[in-house]
């Protein structure tokens, strides 16, 4: 399967740290996003970086891309608690139409 | 305002018993999917649809069939349902295929094949 990975599982920090989650995939992609779910929800789109792209800023994100060592991160500056949610990776592979997400990393911010 | 809708929320069912979980989308979107969210698997596609009557296997269809008659529709067809079909659905759209653009999901069906 093309199914990504991600770590940490899950996450557990302050509010006011920083948040690091990790992706990482099998093959050449065409570019990768950030998902945000909420408690079982749907996803909401958070960012996405193109295959030639090393690094994307928004907000308190930060999203950086290694294609060489096919991976991804994804940081989170000055955490709140509503930031507590999972956190998906996701993309596509060249000439594909079909999307793979990662497993997902489960973040709690704790007030 | 903007929205992909999923309907039913939360469905239980027996085994064997077809069913149908709908999806509409009001924001003319050409590129829409179907996933399954099962813990510790993530999320895994399985349909989508470049446009209407156009539909293609995503990496788990077994089981399942879909059908793109209207742009905003995308029904999901589970015609003789199994336990191992007991998940959490999504559908999501975006305006093509949304390698280059942001995916608009639902908010979910959960749905018990007992």
């Amino acid at each position: 399967s093309q199914q990504g990975e991600e770590d940490p599982q899950a996450l557990s920090i302050q509010e006011g740290e920083n948040a690091t989650m990790n992706c990482s995939y099998k093959t050449s992609i065409n570019n990768l996003q950030w998902y945000r779910q909420n408690s079982g929800r749907g996803l909401v789109h958070l960012i996405l970086i193109r295959s030639n792209e090393r690094e994307k800023h928004s907000g308190r994100l930060r999203v950086t891309l290694d294609t060489s060592k096919k991976s991804s991160s994804l940081l989170i500056t000055a955490s709140r608690a509503a930031d507590t949610a999972s956190y998906f990776c996701a993309y596509s592979l060249y000439n594909f139409n079909k999307f793979y997400f990662g497993s997902g990393t489960k973040l709690n911010v704790k007030p | 305002e903007a929205q992909v809708t999923q309907n039913p929320r939360y469905l239980i069912t027996v085994t064997g018993k077809k069913l149908t979980v709908t999806c509409s989308q009001n924001m003319n979107h050409e590129y829409m999917s179907w996933y399954r969210q099962d813990p510790g698997l993530g999320l895994r596609q399985i349909y989508y649809s470049m446009n209407v009557e156009v539909t293609d296997k995503g990496d788990v269809p077994e089981g399942y069939k879909v059908s793109r008659k209207e742009k905003r529709n995308f029904p999901l067809i589970l015609e003789s349902p199994s336990p191992n079909q007991t998940s959490l659905y999504f559908c999501a759209s975006s305006p093509t295929s949304w390698e280059n653009t942001e995916a608009f999901f639902g908010q979910g069906t959960r749905l018990t094949v007992v």
